[in-house]
């Protein structure tokens, strides 16, 4: 069925290095999409959205992509950091203002 | 602001024994609200859209008698557990969508409900 995946559950990097996370999606009608920060016990942290008919935005340290030919969406976040550690949920709305989430990537920095 | 409130943070009851979380937007006034249901190391699952002053909108899968969801507020929606087991343990989450700004959704921190 139709679904939001992520390609990678886990990420490792270096503090200091940038980190790329990926997620596919599978409708074309989807028209927006938002990146989603997790940490351990507490609820989903907006972190930037992204609509249909933009290809990049960016934010702080963090920048979304959306390719929508390939119906792929990436969050990169530069220099991070060790509080960056958490779990990044993409999700797409669909209309009707439903979000559905991705599997969820985590991103664990090192030292 | 734009800012979303769960009581309680978590809850242990007794199989057989129903629970009640609390969603509150607290500076801003949601027509909608939305339930999650999150499985450890698992995504978020919508249970359902919560309209106030109206009927709640279930999932499939999600059987609404067991999960009784109140709207009476601007700012308030209850998710009533009712007659609970081990298998309803969970992290709930609710999220509240700013009235007249659609696709912005607030989430609140999260219930942790164990049934024993």
């Amino acid at each position: 069925g139709e679904s939001v995946g992520l390609h990678l559950p886990t990420l490792s990097v270096q503090e200091g290095d940038n980190s790329i996370i990926n997620c596919a999606y599978s409708n074309s009608a989807s028209d927006y999409f938002i990146w989603y920060k997790q940490e351990s016990g507490k609820g989903p942290q907006f972190i930037i959205d992204i609509r249909s008919n933009m290809d990049k935005r960016q934010g702080q340290r963090v920048t979304v992509l959306l390719n929508k030919t390939v119906k792929h969406l990436s969050l990169q976040i530069a220099a991070t950091q060790p509080g960056d550690s958490a779990v990044y949920f993409c999700a797409e709305s669909r209309g009707y203002n439903k979000l559905i989430f991705g599997a969820g990537t985590r991103l664990a920095v090192h030292p | 602001g734009a800012v979303v409130s769960q009581h309680p943070s978590w809850v242990i009851c007794k199989s057989g024994t129903s629970v009640k979380i609390e969603c509150r937007s607290l500076d801003f006034q949601a027509t909608t609200m939305f339930w999650y249901r999150q499985f450890p190391k698992q995504s978020l699952m919508l249970m359902a859209t919560s309209n106030e002053g109206s009927k709640a909108t279930y999932e499939q899968g999600v059987e609404k008698d067991k999960f009784l969801i109140n709207h009476a507020s601007l700012t308030l929606s209850t998710l009533t557990v009712t007659s609970a087991h081990p298998e309803d343990s969970s992290f709930y989450i609710c999220s509240a969508e700013l009235s007249g700004a659609t696709d912005t959704q607030y989430f609140g921190p999260g219930t942790r409900l164990t049934v024993l």
